[in-house]
């Protein structure tokens, strides 16, 4: 199966850091990632892991694989109000089909 | 052009009438995809171009959605005998292949409303 599942509504007060989870299902999966879609807008990529890896740290964004539970998560350091938008987890088999999951909307609050 | 360009940005149309969404890839993009994003559903697959061909159709959800995609660059969704369940953002993806990250780009998307 090729199911990406993500827990829909975040909310967290800025300054504090936000962790957004991913399960997938697809074991030969070989690029997992994280895209950001801003209101109106269309999704951009925020970071990307390989599936060999265990962690991936780059700038205020943490992301950590768990490849034997088959889960993802993204985490904002020190969260800001430009960071309310929707997170996307994607899982690609090489190039071909990349499947994402039903996204995150992250609620910044003042 | 810099970007994924879609086409038209909205579209308003009466059930049963045909529609078609265009989709202008980034030059020298030779993989194309679609996807549908409707509220609260996330971003469902739809049809993945290689080229000009699709390996990959399993995502159309019913035999009125079709695609093409002709010298490997712009791309037409055509729906036709348009349903209210068809409402949604139509999004379009290009990539580069063989890609480092297999990074898509997005367009802004279509956005369909059926009355």
């Amino acid at each position: 199966g090729e199911d990406v599942e993500q827990s829909l509504f975040l909310s967290v007060r800025e300054g504090d850091s936000s962790v957004i989870n991913c399960t997938y299902t697809d074991s030969s999966s070989t690029y997992l990632y994280w895209y950001k879609q801003e209101p109106g807008a269309g999704l951009q990529l925020l970071t990307y892991i390989f599936s060999n890896m265990d962690m991936k740290q780059d700038q205020r964004l943490t992301v950590l694989l768990n490849k034997k539970d088959k889960h993802l998560s993204l985490r904002i350091a020190d969260t800001q109000t430009g960071d309310s938008a929707i997170y996307f987890c994607a899982e690609a088999r090489g190039y071909q089909k990349v499947t994402f999951g039903t996204g995150t909307k992250l609620q910044v609050i003042p | 052009g810099a970007g994924v360009s879609q086409s038209p940005s909205n579209k308003v149309t009466e059930k049963g009438k045909d529609v078609e969404l265009r989709c202008d890839p980034i030059s020298g993009h030779t993989a194309l995809y679609w996807y549908r994003q409707s509220l609260g559903q996330g971003l469902e697959f739809l049809i993945y171009f290689q080229g000009n061909s699709a390996p990959d159709k399993s995502g159309l959800p019913s035999d009125r959605f079709s695609a093409e995609r002709t010298g490997g660059s712009v791309s037409t969704l055509t729906i036709q005998r348009t349903q209210q369940e068809d409402s949604a953002v139509y999004l379009c993806a290009s990539s580069s292949l063989p890609g480092q990250t297999g990074e898509l780009f997005f367009g802004e998307g279509s956005r369909l409303t059926v009355l």
